[in-house]
């Protein structure tokens, strides 16, 4: 059974118009993150969510926002996105912040057009 | 910076070889984690080590922490080709978490 799902699976927005990816868990874990992965990289941390508490990586653009309404869901908004902002994009979480195993969902392949 | 740089960047092996991938940070860390990512695939947690020159095994794999906490490595025994994929050592820093540059395994059948 999927315990960190992604959805879609594969996105694709034109040029400035914002797109929102969605992440969603069934581990009841604390806190939930983003990791951008272009190709041939390593992931690079956005941001994360401990409960409700929003921790913003210190040079991750503005253009780059994140809700948590609840403590099974986190929402990745690009308000305007750039082809440099083509990438996947990871979803994660833990059950404590950044010490813990961190389980990771497949991910969006985002393209920019 | 604060990223833990990975050698080798890219490591081809016929099948049944050994190889071992390093991790090496400038600071002393306070654990190290490893992930596995397939092709296509998404980072799989390995193992997590907190000890001053603690070693594990899993199987073919084996991963040592430092004596100094400024390095780590894995080594894996006899590859096979379920072994291909990207092997990244990761580490936290306070409130901060960053992968290593990894290290890219192909296995020759």
């Amino acid at each position: 059974d999927a315990m960190v799902i992604q959805n879609p699976r594969y996105q694709v927005t034109q040029f400035g118009k914002p797109v929102t990816l969605s992440c969603s868990q069934t581990l009841n874990h604390n806190v939930m993150y983003w990791y951008q992965q272009k190709s041939s990289q390593a992931p690079k941390l956005l941001f994360h969510y401990y409960d409700k508490d929003f921790n913003n990586e210190a040079d991750t653009p503005d253009n780059f926002q994140s809700r948590r309404p609840n403590t099974s869901f986190c929402f990745l908004d690009i308000r305007s996105p750039g082809l440099g902002d083509a990438a996947m994009y990871l979803c994660a979480t833990s059950n404590r912040v950044l010490v813990d195993t961190q389980y990771f969902g497949p991910g969006t392949r985002l393209t920019v057009l | 910076g604060q990223q833990v740089m990975q050698i080798p960047q890219y490591q081809h092996v016929q099948e049944g070889e050994d190889f071992t991938t390093y991790c090496n940070s400038s600071t002393t860390l306070s654990n190290i984690q490893w992930y596995k990512q397939r092709p296509g695939g998404h980072p799989v947690f390995l193992i997590q080590l907190v000890k001053s020159g603690e070693v594990k095994k899993q199987k073919r794999l084996t991963f040592q922490f430092g004596e100094a906490k400024k390095n780590s490595s894995l080594h894996i025994t006899a590859t096979q080709t379920t072994d291909v994929g990207t092997y990244f050592c990761a580490r936290n820093t306070g409130n901060q978490f960053y992968f290593g540059t990894g290290t890219s395994l192909t296995v020759i059948p």
